[in-house]
């Protein structure tokens, strides 16, 4: 199975400053079958990006996805209050579907 | 708007088996392009995809969990079911149900709330 690394563990920011978060894949994700995924404690997971760089539905844009093959990026330009969460990347390109464990974004 | 609302009992016992059912709302389970889905987190820890079915009953399973995993879904309830047998402390987790968009490729694109199952005697 895939293996997905995400870096760092936690990134301590203030409200308007850039995030730059990483994944990154024990072996090349195929067609770019890439998600991220919003996700406060109590709450409903939400699909953010798919397809590597693709918007979901309702998602501002502020979030940006990039990258292919094995290494992923996640951008939220400028951090708003509700953006503090943990972000998940999953790849969906080969079975079993995986998910990274997380990159935790908190208030500095 | 898509909703999916998780139900089943929150304790289970050691070696019992641990049932779920995941109730769909504004929209139907039998919508084509779509696999229904079942994903839990262990207490601290990150996502695991447990598996999932079409609406013609054809479902996958993670290889981890093969053996003791069944996905069922009831098309004329517009809910599917998951059942855990043989269950020990390690099944304790968060238990979501979820939508795949197979169909557009767009990943898991609707969650429920979860669930909190917690296997002791």
């Amino acid at each position: 199975e895939i293996v997905l690394t995400q870096s760092p563990g936690t990134l301590s920011l203030s409200p308007g400053e850039r995030a730059t978060l990483s994944c990154r894949a024990s072996q090349s994700v195929s067609s770019s079958y890439l998600a991220w995924y919003h996700h406060k404690p109590g709450q409903a997971p939400r699909l953010l990006i798919y397809g590597a760089s693709s918007r979901a539905t309702g998602i501002p844009d502020r979030f940006s996805g990039s990258g292919s093959g094995t290494d992923f990026t996640l951008t939220i330009s400028r951090l708003e209050p509700e953006d503090f969460a943990v972000y998940y990347c999953q790849q969906y390109g080969s079975s079993p579907e995986t998910f990274g464990q997380g990159t935790k974004v908190e208030i500095k | 708007q898509v909703q999916l609302q998780e139900s089943g009992p929150g304790l289970v016992k050691p070696s019992q088996t641990l049932s779920l059912t995941c109730t769909v709302s504004g929209g139907s389970i039998s919508s084509g392009g779509y696999y229904w889905s079942w994903i839990r987190q262990h207490p601290g820890k990150g996502l695991e995809w447990i598996g999932y079915i079409y609406n013609s009953g054809s479902s996958y399973y993670n290889p981890s969990l093969k053996s003791r995993v069944t996905i069922s879904v009831d098309t004329s309830k517009n809910q599917f079911s998951l059942k855990l047998t043989s269950v020990t402390a390690a099944d304790t987790a968060v238990y979501y149900c979820a939508r795949f968009d197979y169909g557009g490729k767009r990943g898991f694109d609707y969650w429920g709330q979860g669930t909190l199952v917690t296997v002791s005697s």
